[in-house]
Order: structure tokens, then sequence, then C-alpha cells
């Protein structure tokens, strides 16, 4: 059965510190992965998303997959309180499923 | 902009009853709608897949029995929790995608307690 690992579970930073947050799958066939940011009792919106290995920068935010490792993280730059939420991991499977891992639960510290 | 209704936002049951959650597409067409549960341990589970065209497919541990899904139009989808007990309280979401298969849009969550 397919499974989305991540790790820390939980993760306390201080505002303006580099925050990294770490996801393994176990399908290197899937083709598309996804970071989703859940804030206490609101729905998770889809934050980032990547189809090749690499690297893809928005803002603070940076991905970086690298399916030979069947790897993929997140990289907060310059974190802020009001990046203090859950972050779930998502793989796309061929079998056109979405599996998300337990989550990272990020607390930035003013 | 696409979004999903989800309705009720939380809801309250007697072990032994059932309860139903629907989700509304405004703004896309929803090809396919996803439901998950999120537990007070706050694993995010897989329940089932739906498509239209297509059979819905449940996840090992979930079944049609227990978790009956609709799916009539490319607009709404409902799931009903047949005989609730202590072990399906949790967090239901439903994401919906378009044909497109790109993001996951979710409702804001049914919140089941069952008391």
């Amino acid at each position: 059965q397919q499974k989305v690992q991540q790790s820390p579970e939980s993760l306390i930073v201080p505002e303006g510190a580099m925050t990294s947050l770490n996801c393994t799958f176990s399908d290197s066939a899937s083709q598309y992965f996804a970071w989703y940011r859940q804030h206490s009792g609101k729905a998770p919106k889809a934050l980032m998303s990547i189809f090749s290995n690499g690297e893809k920068e928005e803002g603070r935010f940076t991905i970086h997959l690298n399916k030979a490792s069947l790897h993929f993280s997140l990289h907060i730059r310059d974190s802020q309180p009001s990046d203090s939420a859950l972050y779930l991991c998502a793989e796309y499977t061929n079998a056109y499923k979405v599996i998300f891992g337990k989550g990272t639960h990020l607390h930035v510290l003013p | 902009g696409a979004l999903v209704y989800q309705y009720p936002r939380r809801t309250i049951c007697k072990s032994g009853t059932s309860m139903r959650m629907e989700c509304q597409a405004v703004g896309f067409q929803a090809t396919s709608v996803a439901w998950y549960r999120q537990s007070p341990q706050k694993t995010f589970e897989l329940i089932a897949l739906s498509t239209v065209n297509s059979a819905i497919k449940y996840e090992q541990n979930f079944t049609q029995e227990k978790f009956p899904i609709s799916h009539p139009n490319l607009s709404f989808s409902s799931m009903t929790v047949l005989n609730a007990y202590l072990e399906d309280r949790g967090l239901y979401l439903c994401g919906a995608r378009d044909r497109t298969g790109g993001t996951l849009y979710f409702g804001a969550g049914t919140r089941l307690s069952v008391l």
C-alpha cells in the first residue's frame, strides 16, 4: 500500500528562521507532488506543486523533489507567525488518487 | 475562482445512527471527488475516490456499505456515514478536481462527533 511519511510531526521555530519540512513517498512512478497548508479549523489549500525532479521557488517557499531517493521537501525562508499551520505532503498517484501524509505542525514564534 | 462548499460544518449523532454530508463545487467542474477523514490523531485517510462515469473506488478499511457515496453530476457529491460509532469521529473532507487533474479544492470539512 502506498504510503507518504512526513517528518517531523511538529516543529517550533523562531520568526525569521529557515524551516525545512520533509516527506518520503513509496512510488517513484507517481508523477506529481504537492504541499498543502491547513490553518486551524480551515480546509487544506494547495501551496505549491511540482512534476519533475528539481527545485521550484515561489517567494519565501521552495520545494525540492528527488524521485530517485523518494524524497520531497518544503523550505520556508524567513518564517513568519502567519506560516503557522499544518503542512501536508501530497502524492498524486498513477491511479488518480491523491495520498497525503499525516502532516507537520509548524509553529512560528514571534 | 474555484470553491467547494461543504455542509454541515459540524454534526453530532447518537451511536448507531447515520449522518449525511454534502459538497458543492462552484466555479469548476468536479470531474473527480475524493473523500478523506482526518482523525483526532490527525491521520489524513483517503476513504474513496469518485470519478464521473467510473465506479467509485474505496480504499482498504472503507466500504460502500459503511460510507455510501453519490456523485450524480459535475458539481455535487454526498457521503453518508452509516451506523456511526466512536471510531468514526473526525473531520470529513471532500476534495474535488477538474478534468486537468491538478489542484484538489477542499471543502471546509464536516466534523463528526458521536455520542
